[in-house]
């Protein structure tokens, strides 16, 4: 079946970097794009970042322009989103999503990751 | 960017009543629109993609209507199992936003 495992999440300082990972398994993880996105305590969702299939189509959310990179490795079924220059306003929950298209452009995220704690503070 | 506001925040029912929360986009997403449950320290999952198409799995008490800036998500005969946080997100283009939530509750 089709699962999704975060990792790499931890208590950081602000202005320091991270690197968290979401190793795929269960489907055929070159085959589609993925998204990060995430939660901040007791809030809503944000749309963090995506990549396409192939390691292309990289967007970003705005509050993460710059500072932030998705990229993934195929041959490792690994998708992974770096993290710099980190604010208290990063803290949340970040979950990854594999994204499907149905009738043909309509995405979803229909697979999510159980996901993975980063808090900002000093 | 493309705001989607949900209404409302947060709303009482009972098992076995009729809900309908309504998500509204900023401008024109035409179907592209989607909508998730999350329940308490879990991850969102998908109940409804392309405005009205009920993704596998999901009981037939959802159901989800409209287009171009007015949305609905409607369930039917509430279970208990149903009190949660929805939201809904649009896929129309990037960045692709959620609305604020509606916590369904007791």
């Amino acid at each position: 079946q089709v699962q999704l495992v975060e990792s790499g999440g931890d208590l950081v300082q602000p202005g320091r970097s991270l690197r968290l990972s979401c190793g795929a398994s269960g489907f055929t993880f070159g085959s589609y794009g993925m998204h990060w996105v995430r939660q901040a305590p007791g809030k809503g969702l944000e749309w963090v970042a995506r990549i396409g299939h192939n390691g292309d189509k990289q967007l970003y959310g705005e509050s993460v322009r710059g500072r932030f990179s998705i990229s993934r490795d195929n041959s490792k079924n690994t998708l992974y989103l770096q993290m710099n220059s980190l604010r208290a306003e990063d803290t949340g929950v970040y979950y990854c999503a594999r994204v499907i298209s149905e009738y043909g452009d309509y995405e979803y995220f229909d697979y999510w990751g159980q996901g993975t704690l980063v808090t900002v503070s000093s | 960017d493309i705001q989607m506001t949900q209404s409302p925040s947060s709303l009482s029912a009972s098992v076995g009543d009729r809900v309908t929360i309504t998500c509204r986009a900023s401008q024109n997403i035409e179907r592209y629109l989607n909508w998730y449950q999350q329940k308490p320290g879990k991850a969102p999952k998908s109940l409804i993609f392309a405005a009205s198409s009920l993704q596998s799995g999901v009981p037939l008490r959802f159901s989800a209507s409209g287009s171009g800036t007015d949305f609905t998500l409607t369930i039917s005969s509430l279970q208990r199992e149903d009190f949660a946080i929805y939201y809904c997100q649009q896929s129309r283009t990037s960045p692709y936003t959620f609305g604020q939530g509606t916590t369904l509750e007791i």
